[in-house]
């Protein structure tokens, strides 16, 4: 992988259903994997920040796995509510605070 | 999809030198871009939100004289930093807004390094 993919690009579930995004990037020369959660016109929230293979991290209705050695990490939504529309970004670093961003899942959760 | 480029992907200028950023979206007409910023180890900031055909709004704390943007059609917004000092080397990316508004697709961004 020589880019930061992340799928689904789109996603609509409904109020209640729990939902889950993947985002796999280079393993190599690796430093740190944060999330983003992002709406229109704001600056985006910083989620997580991850670096060690095997890290899991919890904020409220929002987790995220990572693995560092096959390249991926996985967002879970548990119980998605309106306000959880938004794009979640993936943003990967290097060593050398390179940034390599994913394409951006976008969640439209209808009520 | 959706996508955005933007231009150059990076770049490095003297001090005092202005340098202009292109945000493009390819295969769609965008009304609103957006501008962020991110500073090493921090968090991506929106500096400003550019309207075709109108003047952008920026952010508090945001020189809207040192950070020049420009919508002039629904495909294109330019930011230029204007006499570029060491401390505006950072990493800049545009987003546009897609169908209605609901949607935003974002460049990949330009590092400027100013030296």
């Amino acid at each position: 992988i020589l880019n930061v993919e992340q799928s689904p690009q789109s996603l609509h579930v409904q109020e209640g259903d729990s939902t889950n995004f993947t985002c796999s990037f280079p393993s190599s020369n690796f430093y740190a994997l944060h999330w983003y959660r992002w709406e229109t016109a704001k600056s985006p929230e910083a989620l997580f920040v991850m670096t060690l293979n095997g890290d899991e991290k919890k904020k409220g209705r929002i987790s995220a796995t990572l693995n560092t050695k096959e390249g991926y990490s996985y967002l879970y939504i548990k119980g998605s509510q309106p306000e959880d529309s938004a794009t979640y970004l993936c943003v990967r670093t290097n060593a050398g605070n390179m940034l390599t961003f994913g394409g951006g899942t976008r969640l439209m959760v209808k009520p | 999809g959706a996508v955005v480029s933007q231009h150059p992907s990076r770049v490095i200028c003297k001090s005092g030198t202005s340098v202009k950023i292109e945000c493009r979206s390819l295969d769609f007409q965008a009304t609103t871009m957006f501008w962020y910023r991110q500073f090493p180890k921090q968090s991506l900031m929106l500096m400003a939100t550019s309207n075709e055909g109108s003047k952008a709004t920026y952010e508090q704390g945001v020189e809207k004289d040192k950070f020049l943007i420009n919508h002039a059609s629904l495909t294109l917004s330019t930011l230029t930093v204007t006499s570029a000092h060491p401390e505006d080397s950072s990493f800049y990316i545009c987003s546009a807004l897609y169908d209605l508004g609901y949607e935003q697709y974002f460049g990949p961004g330009t590092r400027l390094t100013v030296t």
